[in-house]
């Protein structure tokens, strides 16, 4: 069974509202999260790495104004598409490592389109 | 910095075929090795790893050996079938990061 959710699996929203979106890890936890989206038949870009207990660590090239992450315990972190505009529709992924950290669980996803 | 180079799609091949997608990584020592698919639809599933240089990883009839002299990680299947199509992506492990390579789309017809 899936080891890592994501809420909501599909969102549709007006332009220049915010978004949230949750990460679960289920059955373990994860103080390290990562981010990542892909566009339409384009691979996954890491976008930040969500830290429990600290700041987020985004890549170059993500506004971190944005793009809010929040990771508010061991197995649940968010990240909140903050005025939202239609070149944010993407799929949104998250991802938790196992303990050994070499392998990753992902979340199933998360569709956004921004009217 | 680290990167994943691999073949470009989509790949259309007959049921039964032989398949290969060629992966290159460019990396500062020797990170893990994957290949992950993405089915229509679906999330990211890990087929199968290597984390060292002359591993083979295998899984559902793929095989992918860490080549550390290549810098490569092919992916390859004997025998295709229509239910493997779909996205392959091949990716490095760099400090708990995920880099994919762009990802090559696999068409299987019966």
């Amino acid at each position: 069974g899936a080891v890592v959710s994501q809420h909501p699996s599909r969102v549709i929203c007006k332009s220049g509202t915010s978004v949230k979106i949750e990460c679960r890890s289920l059955d373990f936890q994860a103080t390290t999260m990562f981010w990542y989206r892909q566009f339409p038949k384009q691979s996954l870009m890491l976008m930040a790495t969500s830290n429990e207990g600290s700041k987020a660590t985004y890549e170059q090239g993500v506004e971190k104004d944005k793009f809010l992450i929040n990771h508010a315990s061991l197995t649940l972190s968010t990240l909140t598409v903050t005025s939202a505009h239609p070149e944010d529709s993407s799929f949104y992924i998250c991802s938790a490592p196992m303990t050994s950290g070499v392998e990753q669980f992902f979340g199933p996803g998360t569709r956004l389109t921004v009217l | 910095g680290d990167s994943v180079t691999q073949m470009e799609g989509p790949v259309t091949l007959s049921e039964e075929a032989f398949l290969t997608i060629n992966c290159t990584y460019t990396a500062t020592g020797y990170p893990s090795l994957f290949w992950y698919v993405q089915y229509p639809g679906e999330g990211l599933q890990l087929l199968l790893k290597a984390t060292k240089a002359d591993d083979k990883g295998s899984n559902k009839g793929f095989e992918a050996t860490y080549r550390k002299e290549t810098t490569s990680f092919h992916l390859e299947k004997g025998s295709v079938q229509v239910s493997d199509s779909a996205v392959y992506f091949c990716a490095l492990n760099r400090d708990d990061k995920i880099i994919f390579g762009k990802g090559t789309r696999l068409h299987i017809l019966p």
